[in-house]
């Protein structure tokens, strides 16, 4: 069972508009969630995190929302740019017991910026 | 800062040999490592966890024996896929968590993994 789910597995938007990646999550128990991208035959860049405690963070045209309530989070990317084409993961993570969980990753969106 | 290097970045090998691939963390020092591999269009699948001078952690359905896994130091991890076979043929990356106190792992360029 997927605990973290990246329903669209792709999307394309044009240059200078707003991209918006969704994710969701079954476990109530996660308290921290992350964003990487991901270029072909590369591994992941973090890219924006964000702890259970907040609802936004924000860095550059970078935007994470988190809706606790509703097990979701979003990444917008304002505006989007051709070289922000690339795959997108979602990942989150359990705090417990004095010690950082592991990363439960999604499946990843992959997003196409058009000129 | 925050560099993670895997090598080799690919390889190909003959069915029934092993392979090594090495994980370092070039500019910190990381107690713990994480190996993942990806199958085309698929998620990054935890493989196993790494802490330094300790035996690895396996997720379920991962064969300890086939994948072994070593952290010598706090800068250096090595998966050694033993007997392969061309279903070990994926893309495997590794990451690293600085020293306690932080949730982000930096992930290694990765290594293609080619079996015939």
């Amino acid at each position: 069972d997927q605990q973290v789910k990246q329903n669209s597995p792709s999307l394309s938007v044009q240059e200078g508009r707003i991209s918006i990646l969704n994710c969701d999550y079954t476990n109530s128990m996660f308290d921290y969630f992350l964003w990487y991208k991901k270029y072909p035959a590369e591994g992941p860049t973090f890219l924006i995190s964000i702890s259970s405690i907040k609802d936004k963070n924000e860095d550059g045209r970078f935007t994470v929302f988190l809706n606790k309530s509703a097990k979701h989070l979003s990444l917008h990317i304002v505006p989007s740019q051709p070289g922000d084409s690339a795959v997108y993961f979602c990942a989150a993570s359990v705090y417990y017991g004095g010690s950082q969980g592991n990363l439960i990753f999604g499946k990843g969106t992959k997003l196409s910026v058009k000129p | 800062g925050a560099v993670v290097s895997q090598h080799p970045s690919w390889v190909i090998c003959k069915s029934g040999t092993s392979v090594k691939i090495e994980c370092r963390s070039l500019d910190f020092q990381a107690t713990t490592m994480f190996w993942y591999r990806q199958f085309p269009k698929q998620s990054l699948m935890l493989m196993a966890t790494s802490n330094e001078g300790s035996k690895a952690t396996y997720e379920q359905g991962v064969e300890k024996d086939k994948f072994l896994i070593n952290h010598a130091s706090l800068t250096l991890s090595t998966l050694t896929v033993t007997s392969a076979h061309p279903e070990d043929s994926s893309f495997y990356i590794c990451s690293a968590r600085p020293l306690a106190g932080v949730y982000e792992q930096y992930f290694g360029p990765g290594t293609r993994l080619t079996v015939t």
